[in-house]
């Protein structure tokens, strides 16, 4: 079953803009992680994140995750058009023998 | 870096015949791999787990008689489809984790499969 929900399900936002998407799971994790999968394409591991850890940057990326509340975010800095795509949370959860469970997803559209 | 190669990449099949999906790590060990199905804008739902050397573990709903799964080495998994129907098209991509890490998903380029 789908561990986690993202919203927004989808973003349109002009480029240079910046994208924010928020995903929530429900049970304890060890890592969460970020892809983005072009329409139709395989997926691009983006960013993994600890359960110790609160706040991570890879590029113009920036990934926060409150453990407490069960939540993460992705942000997208000076989006480009090129960021355009489907991004996804994926949760790997304790004892569940590596597992990744995938979010919804969040289908962002930045235009030039 | 790790790769996975998934092949292949398309392919139609007729309702009724049987279709075999390799996933394949180039580089590493992969005791562990993982197929996901995903239908037109939804997301990825696994289906099981793959263990090199023992019977693969299902998700709740998947049949595992329709879905067979086969880890024959440490480099190679594959998904047969067997008895296609058209609700089995979609597109299919494994992952693998590279032996001796707890982190390292590498995923396959995915395969479309279309029923007809």
């Amino acid at each position: 079953s789908q561990q986690g929900e993202e919203d927004p399900q989808a973003l349109s936002i002009q480029e240079g803009e910046n994208a924010t998407m928020n995903c929530s799971y429900k049970t304890s994790i060890n890592n969460l992680q970020w892809y983005r999968q072009n329409s139709g394409r395989g997926l691009v591991h983006l960013i993994l994140i600890r359960s110790n850890e609160r706040e991570k940057h890879s590029g113009r990326l920036r990934v926060t995750l409150d453990t407490s509340k069960k939540s993460s975010s992705l942000l997208i800095t000076a989006s480009r058009a090129a960021d355009t795509a489907s991004y996804f949370c994926a949760t790997d959860a304790n004892n569940q023998g590596g597992k990744l469970i995938f979010g919804q997803g969040t289908e962002l559209s930045v235009k030039p | 870096g790790a790769v996975v190669s998934q092949h292949p990449s398309r392919v139609i099949c007729k309702s009724g015949t049987s279709v075999k999906i390799e996933c394949r790590s180039l580089d590493f060990q992969a005791t562990t791999m993982f197929w996901y199905r995903q239908f037109p804008k939804q997301s990825l739902m696994l289906m099981a787990t793959s263990n090199e050397g023992s019977k693969a573990t299902y998700e709740q709903g998947v049949e595992k008689d329709k879905f067979l799964i086969n880890h024959a080495s440490l480099t190679l998994s594959t998904l047969t489809v067997t008895s296609a129907h058209p609700e089995d098209s979609s597109f299919y991509i494994c992952t693998a984790i590279e032996d001796g890490t707890n982190y390292g998903y590498t995923f396959g380029s995915g395969t479309r499969l279309t029923v007809v």
